[in-house]
């Protein structure tokens, strides 16, 4: 089964930090996302990448960076962190594989809480 | 972007009773997901279902393509069904999943 693992469950951090979300898949696949799921919105596509060193801006990229410098591993950075970027983000990947679709592995979650 | 519409928004099922939820996309697609969220968040795919039927134990959906919905079916609920589930659908030449709202599905004892 591909895992797809989140370097931290639970983080607090205070306004004006620099944050960093990592994310490691193990099953060599080329799709890796960044998704933040709010209450009453759903999944929201923040970045997402195709190849190592590729990135692509998704629906909500504001406040946010990435970056990847191995296939694996796809990390999110928030330059400075504010409230309004409390939320639960979510590290997907996927390869295209027989039928051509992305077809998501998502990770546990990171809970976010800026102060 | 296409536009994702899931009903009903919440339900409340008592256990054993069955139930279905709806996924309406704005446009022709050719990725279709359905994924649970458990309560504490991880999010599991159920079903690629592009088009057509399939089932997998006490769930099944099936998608019809032409008239741009799927429906996810729930049989003999139980307790461990609870969670949102989330419909996510790929239009063509579009690389990225857009995510329904999801239904919040409790199953009482």
């Amino acid at each position: 089964d591909v895992k797809v693992t989140q370097s931290s469950r639970y983080l607090v951090k205070r306004t004006g930090e620099k944050v960093f979300l990592e994310c490691v898949q193990d099953m060599d696949h080329e799709n890796m996302f960044w998704y933040r799921q709010d209450p009453g919105l759903g999944l929201r596509l923040i970045y997402f990448s195709y190849d190592v060193k590729m990135k692509e801006k998704g629906d909500i990229p504001e406040g946010y960076s990435v970056s990847r410098e191995k296939k694996e591993r796809f990390s999110l950075i928030l330059e400075s962190a504010s409230t309004n970027q409390t939320s639960m983000y979510l590290c997907a990947s996927s390869s295209p594989g027989f039928s051509g679709a992305n077809v998501l592995t998502f990770g546990a979650g990171s809970r976010l809480t800026v102060l | 972007g296409i536009q994702v519409e899931q009903s009903p928004p919440d339900l409340i099922l008592q256990e054993g009773a069955n139930s279905t939820l709806r996924c309406n996309f704005s446009d022709s697609v050719n990725n279709l997901q359905w994924f649970h969220q458990n309560p504490w968040g991880q999010l599991i795919n159920l079903f690629y279902i592009p088009s057509g039927t399939k089932q997998n134990g006490r769930l099944s959906a099936t998608t019809v393509a032409t008239e741009r919905y799927s429906l996810l079916y729930i049989s003999s609920s139980q307790t461990t069904d609870s969670g949102v589930y989330f419909c996510a659908v790929e239009g063509y030449g579009n690389n990225r999943l857009a995510f329904g709202k999801g239904n919040q599905v409790v199953v009482i004892p």
